[in-house]
């Protein structure tokens, strides 16, 4: 099993640019999760889902979305890139124990 | 949105030195607590599950306690070592959501 796979590692983006950051895992798992983690801070939660086709905000949706059409994919998209932005993200996914997450994507707005 | 805090913030200790750290979380409909270590560029690695009221769980020098009618979980770490320099947080799987505290920083002297 690969678990949770995170694509790209690292990327910056101009002001207003889009991206998409990819999340898949083979644990056949339900619940699928978005967190940003910003310098001193814990995560914060933007998106999740409980199973395919079902997603809801966290504490921090605003300038994301999210779909999931499979169980095993969650892509993260940003439309319009902004400096608050920069943080480096983390996908994962649970089935009511413990979370396992992705390395993280290091995303840098200029 | 569920509150889960962590205490202190960030926590500097020597070399040897054992110390603690609190969790504190919704007493009301309570599943689980989750104990994570998140070292810098890695992402979190799972260290304890907690369920019951009064659970102790223990891995090596590090160990926990859970008292959910009030709300809290201790993290203990024992002689403190340069290698556990890291981010120890917890998270409280809500219902559909997995929420994480802002963790503590905690730094190890040689």
């Amino acid at each position: 099993n690969a678990g949770v796979t995170q694509t790209p590692k690292f990327r910056i983006l101009k002001i207003g640019q889009s991206m998409t950051l990819q999340c898949a895992q083979d644990m056949n798992h339900n619940y699928m999760y978005w967190y940003r983690q910003d310098p001193g801070m814990g995560l914060k939660l933007i998106y999740y889902s409980v199973g395919a086709g079902i997603t809801d905000k966290g504490e921090v949706p605003n300038g994301y979305n999210v779909s999931r059409s499979t169980t095993e994919d969650f892509p993260l998209r940003l439309e319009l890139a902004a400096p608050s932005q920069t943080s480096v993200y983390f996908c994962a996914s649970s089935y009511n124990t413990e979370a396992f997450f992705g390395q993280g994507t290091r995303l840098t707005v200029v | 949105i569920l509150n889960v805090e962590q205490s202190p913030q960030s926590l500097h200790v020597q070399e040897g030195d054992s110390t603690n750290f609190t969790c504190s979380f919704p007493s009301s409909n309570f599943y689980a607590l989750h104990w994570y270590r998140w070292e810098t560029a890695k992402s979190p690695e799972a260290l304890f599950v907690m369920t019951l009221n009064g659970d102790e769980k223990k891995k090596g020098r590090i160990s926990a306690t859970l008292n959910t009618k009030e709300g809290y979980s201790y993290l203990y770490i024992k002689g403190s070592q340069p290698e556990d320099s890291a981010t120890y947080l917890c998270a409280f799987p809500g219902t559909y959501k997995y929420i994480f505290g802002t963790g503590t920083r905690l730094k190890v002297l040689a």
